[in-house]
């Protein structure tokens, strides 16, 4: 079964600018989540996509969008773009979100976000 | 505010070592807990998972929970130079399915 996927991998914007990243999880996961990673923050949590609606959000600001389409795919949008945004975004699937005792996340290989 | 905590490190043990490391949670409620393994420059991959309290084991690494003490830790037996990356542990608490991640400890395993 194929993995996680995420597209592009790298990226190069200038403050003020908009990005789109691009997620495909895991075949018959329906739930997306959504993370960002920097070395003085950690892993912290954006937004979760089931079922083409948004489940969960964390703490950041409405310059980060979501979407989910009815495939499971999913996109993240950031609008005006700050240089604090350079990080690595991540995409995990699970196969529901919901039964926590068996459902666990499966990460994508990241975009690898850069804002000068 | 649910927190997991973790010794940033680096821990660094021999090859062949036992590697120990921990990580506590502020939530009683808390779940589900999760380790996973990340190589400089790649993304988590999930090592194992524990919902119940004692051991688990899975092939040299062991997780322990004490939900009493809150605390959960992996143990790598046999620690080997490929082992050497930062360990993230991940627990989920009743009523959300979201992990909250600690930010991990950097393991180098030296031969």
């Amino acid at each position: 079964k194929a993995g996680v996927t995420q597209t592009p991998r790298y990226l190069i914007k200038t403050r003020g600018q908009q990005v789109t990243l691009s997620c495909s999880p895991i075949s018959g996961h329906r739930s997306v989540s959504w993370y960002q990673q920097t070395p003085g923050q950690g892993l912290q949590f954006l937004f979760e996509y089931f079922s083409e609606t948004q489940r969960n959000k964390g703490n950041f600001p409405g310059r980060f969008s979501g979407r989910q389409f009815s495939n499971s795919r999913s996109e993240m949008n950031v609008s005006t773009l700050e240089l604090g945004d350079s990080a690595l975004y991540l995409c995990a699937s699970s196969y529901s979100g919901t039964r926590v005792s068996t459902d666990t996340q499966y990460f994508g290989p990241g975009t690898r976000l850069t804002v000068l | 505010q649910k927190e997991v905590e973790q010794n940033s490190g680096p821990l660094s043990v021999p090859e062949g070592a036992i590697a120990s490391l921990n990580c506590t949670y502020s939530d009683r409620g808390s779940q589900s807990f999760f380790w996973y393994r990340q190589y400089s420059g790649k993304s988590p991959e999930l090592i194992m998972f524990i919902y119940s309290n004692g051991d688990k084991e899975d092939g040299r690494f062991t997780a322990q929970l004490n939900k009493a003490s809150q605390y959960v830790s992996l143990l790598i037996r046999d620690s080997q130079p490929s082992d050497s990356a930062t360990y993230l542990c991940a627990v989920t608490s009743g009523g959300s399915y979201i992990p909250t991640f600690g930010r991990g400890t950097s393991l180098i395993v030296h031969p």
